[in-house]
């Protein structure tokens, strides 16, 4: 068990360039969530999936982002055309399904550093 | 809407000293409270939770928390600070029944020094 892993560690973009991210949780977790943090924040919650399926999204995540997790396995997070308030810390976790929602325990990875100039 | 506040954005304790981080919480139905700690480059990391049972939850690294219905709070306790234990630390209550997001605070600095 390697934990949670998470690529590249720190992306730095022009505005209006597109940046993906890539998720790679424990393998026996069949929950997977991704976070957004910035600076003097605690972290917002963007989406999570359950296996392959995307079971919730935030208003936050606007039409710009979108998070795929094609095999039920490693997860991306695509930017498109991104803005200066894109730059945060992008954090992903990973948890097993206990049967009561919201009661899981997350393991989070060290995160995705996005700078915007 | 549910939300968390943290009311001190720094804790400053002496090593040795018993350490108390804040935390109030606001939910309509049962809450689900949870401690993580987040050190430099490193992600979060899980503490303690407090889903149902006993008010007093003990956790990681011999931190504890006491979830106070009336008082709507759940804060984190110990009773003898180490320097390692320097870190952010976030309290977080889940959103609502039937999902799986968590709302976290803005953070605890905790500076514990020698």
């Amino acid at each position: 068990d390697t934990g949670v892993s998470q690529d590249p560690r720190h992306k730095i973009t022009k505005r209006g360039q597109n940046v993906t991210f890539r998720c790679d949780p424990i393998s026996e977790h069949n929950r997977l969530y991704w976070y957004r943090q910035t600076l003097g924040q605690g972290p917002e919650f963007l989406t999570y999936f359950q296996n392959e399926a995307q079971l919730e999204k935030s208003r936050l995540l606007s039409d710009r982002f979108s998070a795929e997790r094609p095999k039920g396995s490693f997860s991306t997070l695509e930017i498109q055309r991104t803005e200066q308030g894109d730059s945060a810390m992008y954090l992903c976790a990973s948890s097993t399904w206990t049967g009561v929602a919201g009661a899981n325990v997350l393991t989070f990875g060290a995160g995705s550093r996005l700078t915007v100039l | 809407a549910q939300s968390v506040a943290q009311p001190e954005d720094q804790v400053n304790v002496a090593e040795g000293n018993p350490l108390t981080v804040k935390c109030t919480y606001s939910v309509s139905g049962n809450p689900y409270l949870f401690w993580y700690v987040q050190y430099p480059n490193r992600g979060l990391q899980f503490l303690l939770k407090y889903i149902t049972g006993d008010n007093l939850v003990k956790g990681s690294y011999g931190f504890e928390a006491e979830f106070n219905k009336s008082q709507t709070s759940f804060h984190l306790k110990k009773p003898s600070a180490l320097v390692s234990d320097s870190a952010l630390y976030f309290c977080a209550v889940r959103d609502m029944e039937d999902t799986d997001k968590l709302i976290f605070g803005t953070g605890t600095r905790l500076q514990v020094f020698p």
